[in-house]
């Protein structure tokens, strides 16, 4: 158990539709890192949130936003969604800001998410 | 611009014998390298990192992996396969950006999917 939660574990929804999760990084992670995995593309990173502000960006869409509030947790919103968002999105949290050579991702279980 | 590139997708080897899963990065900067493991249905899971110290890196449940710049190589072995190290494993670089140190991100190469046979 890396000490990373991730609610739901599972979500079923239609295209089109919003859906919204949660992350609670490990007690003390300063930072939050969104990171997608599917068949064709892989596992891309998206977001990094370090203590409330945007830290590093990736191949994120339009469609997706993220935030970390005050109690350090962060949700990612991914909206007007597609069949192709189908994919299982990980959590990840580290200490500090991620500069530090070598500093350590710790991941969660991740959301399996199916866009019917 | 960082990446890596793991050089099989997928691995089968008999229970108790050794275990090579290799990996090549490509980068501008002397990268921070990890090793990842997932199992299935499960999350993942560091098995070590290389930071530039020693070359030769130990993990955990008995893996190494060996960083050689001249090869651009960071290869990960285990003496005796175990049945329980069936998993995909994930070679990754933290990536550096041009004037400031190492950011968050994490690329990962494709995955090996290891197969251990009894």
């Amino acid at each position: 158990d890396s000490g990373v939660t991730q609610t739901p574990k599972h979500l079923i929804t239609a295209t089109g539709q919003r859906v919204t999760l949660r992350c609670s990084p490990r007690s003390g992670d300063l930072s939050v890192y969104w990171y997608q995995q599917s068949l064709d593309q892989g596992l891309q990173f998206l977001i990094q949130y370090y203590n409330g502000e945007e830290r590093a960006k990736g191949n994120i869409l339009e469609r997706f936003s993220a935030q970390q509030f005050p109690d350090l947790h962060s949700e990612l919103n991914l909206s007007s969604l597609e069949l192709g968002d189908s994919a299982l999105y990980f959590c990840a949290s580290s200490v500090l800001s991620g500069g530090q050579r070598g500093e350590t991702q710790y991941f969660g279980p991740g959301t399996r998410l199916l866009v019917l | 611009a960082q990446s890596v590139t793991q050089l099989d997708s997928h691995v089968s080897v008999s229970e108790g014998t050794p275990v090579l899963l290799r990996c090549n990065y490509s980068s501008s900067y002397s990268p921070s390298l990890f090793w990842y493991v997932q199992h299935p249905n499960k999350g993942l899971q560091l098995l070590l990192k290389y930071t530039s110290a020693a070359t030769l890196v130990k993990g955990i449940n008995g893996f190494e992996a060996e960083f050689k710049k001249s090869e651009t190589s960071f290869h990960l072995t285990k003496p005796s396969a175990h049945m329980s190290d069936a998993a995909e494993y994930f070679c990754v670089v933290s990536v550096r950006a041009v004037g400031s140190g190492n950011t968050g991100k994490l690329i990962f190469g494709q995955g090996t999917t290891l197969q251990v046979k009894p």
